[in-house]
């Protein structure tokens, strides 16, 4: 079984200011981890993903998100936040040894503040 | 390319009809899957294919049906509308190995009345 836990309904972070995404997951083998982002009225849009290797994976549009296999963790950060990333955020994990169904977290909303 | 592509954007049924939520991709992507999403709810997978010709159900499939004829295309059909089904459905695609991206279309709001 794969579960994935997005803790924060929503994070406020001012602008310029560093953001963080908390995710963490739960799989029986080892993960591939993944975000997306979801402007209002939009579909998904992938972000960036874990494989395999370094545990710092670098995406789109400036954010970056740490593998932690220890704490079971893929936080999604940015070091300075613009009002124009306020959007849903998700997270998602597939097992590689199990199904390549994904599954998601509930989604955290990101609201950057001017 | 394309991409994934939905139609309609928009629809409103009554009570007990029916329609159909097309899909496409340009992609030549093995893996299609539907999803809903209600607030607080995340998303949730409805149904799946791996292939032209093999669907499976996902979380939530009651009241909705699927076939998948071609690698192209992959509908989504409620056979008879209730208003629980008011969401907003995704359809995704991607190649069929777990560390493949999954490429969203941009939804269809439906709203049953």
């Amino acid at each position: 079984a794969q579960s994935v836990a997005q803790p924060e309904d929503q994070v406020n972070v001012a602008e310029g200011n560093p953001l963080t995404v908390k995710c963490t997951y739960s799989v029986s083998g080892n993960p591939y981890l993944f975000w997306y982002v979801q402007y209002p009225n939009r579909g998904l849009q992938f972000l960036l993903k874990y494989i395999t290797g370094d545990n710092l994976v670098k995406g789109s549009y400036g954010f970056e998100a740490e593998f932690n296999k220890s704490q079971t963790s893929f936080h999604l950060k940015k070091p300075s936040a613009l009002v124009s990333d306020s959007a849903l955020y998700f997270c998602a994990v597939r097992d590689k040894e199990g199904s390549y169904i994904p599954t998601f977290g509930r989604g955290t909303s990101l609201i950057v503040h001017p | 390319n394309a991409g994934v592509t939905q139609t309609p954007k928009f629809q409103v049924l009554k009570t007990g009809q029916s329609m159909t939520l097309q899909c496409a991709q340009d992609m030549n992507h093995e893996y299609m899957s539907w999803y809903r999403q209600d607030p607080g709810m995340g998303l949730r997978l409805i149904h799946y294919s791996v292939g032209a010709g093999i669907t499976d159900q996902g979380e939530v499939p009651n009241g909705y049906n699927v076939s998948r004829s071609t690698t192209e295309d992959f509908p989504l059909r409620l056979l008879s509308a209730a208003p629980s089904q008011t969401s907003v459905y995704f359809c995704a695609s991607s190649y069929s190995t777990s560390k493949d991206t999954q490429y969203f279309g941009p939804g269809t709001r439906l709203t049953v009345l």
